[in-house]
C-alpha cells in the first residue's frame, strides 16, 4: 500500500521567504510526527500529533516554526522568515497508535530544504 | 531520561567481513529498541525491534541485534557484508512518556561504508 508521501521533495528557497512543507500520512495511522535531520546530526523532534488531541510542540526550535494537521490527516509543517540554518532534510513519519512505545514509525523520504 | 549513544560516526568494512554498530542507551524504563537504515536519497525504514521478548532480535537483510541489559547496549550486527548495505543506520529508544513524541530518541547516526 501507499507509505508515507512528502512534497516536495526538494526546495529552494531565498532566505526571509515563507515555506509550506506537506505530509500524507498513511492511511488509518492516528499518531503523525516531524523530524528534522541536519547535515551530521541526528534527527531532532519537532512536533507529535495524535488523533484530535492538542500537538506536543516540545520540539519546535522557534516561533517561526508551526504546523497543522487538517482533519486528522494531512500535515503542514510551515517556517516563516526562513534562515540558513534551517537548511535540512524534514521528515515526516506516521504511526498506528501513537504513544505506544512499540508502535514503530513510518517515514516519508523527506524534503530537502535548502535556504540561500 | 531516555539517552542514546552511536559510539562510532563513521564504520568501514570490506564485501563480506563481519559488521558491528554500537549503541548505548539510558532508559528510567524498560525500553523498546530499534534501528533505522537511510540510504542515500531515501526514507528512513525500519529494521528490527525489540520490545522485551527475546533478547536477540533477527531483523530484516541479515541484521540481528542483541539487546544486553547489564551493558545496556543494543549493537547491531551481521555476518558478511554486502555492498548493498551502504547507509546510515540509527539507534532509536523509546519508553513511555506522556509526550509520546519525545519518547523517540535518536541517535545521531552511524554511516557505513562497504568496500570491494
Amino acid at each position: 500500500g501507499a507509505g508515507v508521501s512528502q512534497s516536495p521533495s526538494n526546495k529552494v528557497t531565498e532566505k526571509g521567504k515563507d515555506v509550506e512543507l506537506r505530509c500524507d500520512p498513511i492511511s488509518g495511522h492516528t499518531a503523525l510526527y516531524w523530524y528534522r535531520q541536519s547535515l551530521g546530526q541526528g534527527l531532532e523532534f519537532l512536533i507529535y500529533f495524535q488523533g484530535n488531541s492538542a500537538p506536543d510542540k516540545s520540539g519546535l526550535p522557534s516561533d517561526r516554526f508551526s504546523a497543522e494537521r487538517t482533519g486528522g490527516s494531512v500535515s503542514t509543517l510551515t517556517i516563516q522568515r526562513t534562515q540558513q540554518e534551517d537548511s535540512a532534510v524534514y521528515l515526516c513519519a506516521s504511526s498506528p497508535r501513537g504513544g505506544q512505545v512499540n508502535s514503530p514509525l513510518h517515514f516519508g523520504n523527506g524534503t530537502r530544504l535548502t535556504v540561500t | 531520561a531516555q539517552s542514546v549513544t552511536q559510539l562510532d560516526s563513521h564504520v568501514s568494512v570490506s564485501e563480506g567481513t563481519p559488521v558491528l554498530l554500537r549503541c548505548n542507551y539510558s532508559s528510567s524504563y524498560s525500553p523498546s529498541l530499534f534501528w533505522y537504515v537511510q540510504h542515500p536519497n531515501k526514507g528512513l525504514q525500519l529494521l528490527l525491534k525489540y520490545t522485551s521478548a527475546a533478547t536477540l532480535v533477527k531483523g530484516i537483510n541479515g541484521f540481528e541485534a542483541e539487546f544486553k541489559k547489564s551493558e545496556t547496549s543494543f549493537h547491531l550486527t551481521k555476518p558478511s557484508a554486502h555492498m548493498s548495505d551502504a547507509a546510515e543506520y540509527f539507534c532509536v529508544v523509546s519508553s513511555y512518556s506522556n509526550q509520546a513524541g519525545t519518547a523517540l530518541i535518536f541517535g545521531k547516526g552511524t554511516t557505513l561504508s562497504v568496500s570491494s
